[in-house]
């Protein structure tokens, strides 16, 4: 079982490239997310999905795109790159059940610099 | 103010201490709350949920004030491998707003 498993790894960019960060996972969960955590600043969500075919904004979504054409997949695209999105990004994915979500499983994350 | 507020420490305790680890939040609505722990250059996973009763698992201990909206975390005989940053985790319905807070580094020594 991988649980999300997240690619690329590391990637390096020059300001104005774009590039798309692929989450997989194999849980068969309903919902998934995007954050970036910077140090000092803990973890903020960027967008998520409740299912295949929706997402949402989160708290940071200036600048990136998601898309969830299939359920167990979760894309994140830059269409610019910029330095101030130099950062640790890592995708999640939780159950829901009865009303209350359940604990969020995270991916190794991308560790991206945008120079 | 931060919705979520830890102290970063870091703490640097002996192996075998008892260390405790505090967390407030800002929204009253804040309905579900969890600890979890990340590994430097690693990705956070989920150590324990906190419930309204306190609940306990092992040597680790967690607790939740909704009235003075405070989250606790109590690890006894501390382990070298408990050396890692705690986060704080709150989350409200009716949405899917998830806050993390900044953490809480702990370094255990022999």
């Amino acid at each position: 079982n991988a649980g999300v498993t997240q690619t690329p790894k590391f990637r390096v960019l020059k300001t104005g490239q774009s590039m798309t960060l692929l989450c997989a996972q194999d849980m068969n969960h309903e919902y998934m997310y995007w954050y970036r955590q910077d140090p000092g600043m803990g973890l903020r969500l960027i967008h998520y999905s409740v299912g295949e075919g929706t997402t949402a904004k989160g708290e940071v979504p200036d600048g990136y795109n998601v898309s969830r054409l299939k359920k167990q997949n979760f894309l994140l695209g830059l269409e610019s790159a910029a330095p101030s999105q130099t950062s640790v990004y890592f995708c999640a994915s939780s159950s829901f059940r009865g009303g209350e979500r359940y604990e969020q499983y995270f991916g190794p994350g991308t560790r991206l610099t945008v120079t | 103010r931060k919705e979520v507020e830890q102290d970063p420490g870091p703490f640097n305790v002996p192996e075998g201490a008892t260390v405790a680890f505090n967390c407030t939040y800002s929204n009253s609505a804040s309905q579900s709350f969890f600890w979890y722990r990340q590994d430097c250059r690693k990705e956070p996973k989920l150590l324990m949920s906190v419930y309204s009763s306190g609940n306990e698992d092992g040597r680790f201990t967690a607790q939740l004030n909704r009235a003075s909206q405070y989250i606790s975390l109590l690890i006894r005989d501390s382990k070298l491998s408990d050396s890692a940053t705690y986060l704080c985790v709150v989350t409200y319905t009716g949405g899917f707003k998830t806050i993390f807070g900044a953490g809480t580094r702990l370094f255990v020594k022999a």
